[in-house]
């Protein structure tokens, strides 16, 4: 909801280290559902999407995990890098609704050297 | 990276002014969003457009009013400024609903 604390939930990893991120969605009826990257001082950055006629997507050193019975969704960063950490978030879409993504609030990665 | 331009970068101004902020696309995208960012939220949407003089409010308009006289740039206008707008905000575009959005750079606002 709308009353939470200021921090974000971390994650810390070691370089080469696979991270797994994780988000709750709230409405069953989203269909579309996207992971962003945001940088220190930059916009979010799209990584990956996934729809939710399909459990897992793949892309470049990532794989998104749908799990719709659960409404949970995951991150996977394989081999992580220093120039991954960053705060990731999740953003879903409820199907036939409006143009409007709903946002998570993040998870900060670090990635140690 | 999509061809998203915000300005200004940053922004401090005093309570009671108005203030605009631009975004420019060079995608020609039909939809366009306004976001603000603030520590414990979310990302959440102030205004978006489906086309050009087509707008709609998000969850967050109070105070805030946009336009969009043509398809490569979206207007966010804070008539009077106050100190609770006091955030980054984040332009947005996407071709289709059903697609990805892709974010400019942000402008940071402090309003004093």
């Amino acid at each position: 909801g709308e009353n939470v604390g200021l921090h974000l939930p971390t994650l810390s990893v070691q370089e080469g280290d696979n991270s797994i991120i994780n988000c709750a969605y709230s409405n069953s009826a989203s269909d579309y559902f996207i992971w962003y990257k945001q940088e220190s001082g930059k916009g979010p950055q799209f990584i990956i999407d996934i729809r939710s006629n399909m459990d897992k997507r793949q892309g470049q050193r990532v794989t998104v995990l749908l799990n719709k019975t659960v409404k949970h969704l995951s991150l996977q960063i394989a081999a992580t890098q220093p120039g991954d950490s960053a705060v990731y978030f999740c953003a879903e879409k409820e199907k036939g609704g409006s143009e409007k993504l709903v946002f998570g609030k993040g998870t900060k990665l670090t990635v140690n050297p | 990276d999509a061809g998203i331009t915000q300005s200004p970068r940053h922004k401090v101004t005093e309570t009671g002014t108005p203030v605009t902020l631009r975004c420019h696309q060079t995608e020609n995208h039909r939809y366009m969003y306004w976001y603000r960012q603030d520590p414990g939220h979310g990302l959440r949407l102030i205004h978006y457009s489906y086309g050009v003089k087509d707008t709609d409010k998000g969850e967050v308009s109070d105070g805030y009013s946009v336009s969009r006289s043509k398809t490569e740039d979206f207007l966010l206008t804070l008539e009077s400024a106050t100190s609770s707008q006091t955030s980054v905000y984040f332009c947005a575009i996407s071709a289709q609903p059903e697609g990805p959005q892709h974010f400019g750079d942000g402008t940071r606002l402090s309003i004093l």
